[in-house]
């Protein structure tokens, strides 16, 4: 089975460009999270998707950052736009809560992707 | 908001055993939550605690006293590939609170 697919894995642009992140979540996961890791720091989560909708945004900053997931399945983040501060890892997990008990609580995450702003 | 404590470094020797701490806040718990991530690598899941007690998978356990906010990882037979960092992250509705992580590294 293949795991969770991020693209690209690294990303380097220069301050006020814009840039976005795609994330495959694995097959019949219904829940999909997108988290910002910074060096030395655990995930912060940014969102998280129950299917297609953004049940949990409270820390993206919206007025750069955007999350879609269309038909609950693949899933972008964009920042518009990107200051240095956003320089991180940004990663995608997801689960399928369904499945209940220990199970339903593990996360499958991607590889990142590595951003760096100049 | 919720936060979570964990000691930033652990050095052991290949062989010995290692526990790793992990406070969190009481309001709102579920269970918690351990992930192993090498450098450059994605977290991946080691462990899930909803009730006291300890969970056991191979050479590593899991720890959870609820009375006390507080949990552990322990880690036996230690090898070289064992050093890592390991987050403990905490269940709060349906989100998870990610502890600033334990660096662990594994000596000769």
């Amino acid at each position: 089975e293949a795991g969770v697919v991020q693209s690209p894995r690294y990303k380097i642009i220069e301050k006020k460009q814009p840039v976005a992140f795609w994330c495959n979540p694995i097959s019949g996961h219904n829940t999909l999270y997108w988290y910002l890791q910074n060096l030395g720091q655990g995930p912060e989560l940014l969102i998280r998707y129950e299917n297609e909708e953004a049940v949990d945004d409270s820390q993206l900053p919206k007025d750069r950052f955007s999350a879609e997931r269309l038909k609950g399945v693949d899933s972008t983040l964009k920042i518009q736009p990107a200051e240095l501060g956003d320089s991180a890892v940004y990663l995608c997990a997801s689960s399928n809560r369904l499945s209940g008990g220990a199970g339903g609580n593990e996360q499958f995450f991607g590889p990142g992707t590595r951003l760096t702003v100049l | 908001g919720q936060s979570l404590e964990q000691p930033s470094e652990v050095t052991a020797v290949e062989g010995a055993i290692v526990q790793m701490n992990c406070t969190y806040q009481t309001s709102g718990f579920y269970g918690l939550s351990w992930y192993q991530q090498h450098d450059g690598g994605a977290p991946t899941f080691l462990s899930y605690n909803a009730l006291d007690g300890l969970e056991e998978t191979g050479r590593f356990s899991s720890f959870l006293s609820r009375s006390d906010s507080y949990g552990y990882l322990l880690l036996q037979e230690l090898q070289m590939k064992d050093s890592a960092s390991y987050f403990c992250a905490a269940a709060y509705g349906q989100n998870f609170v990610f502890g600033p992580g334990t660096r662990l590294s594994v000596l000769p």
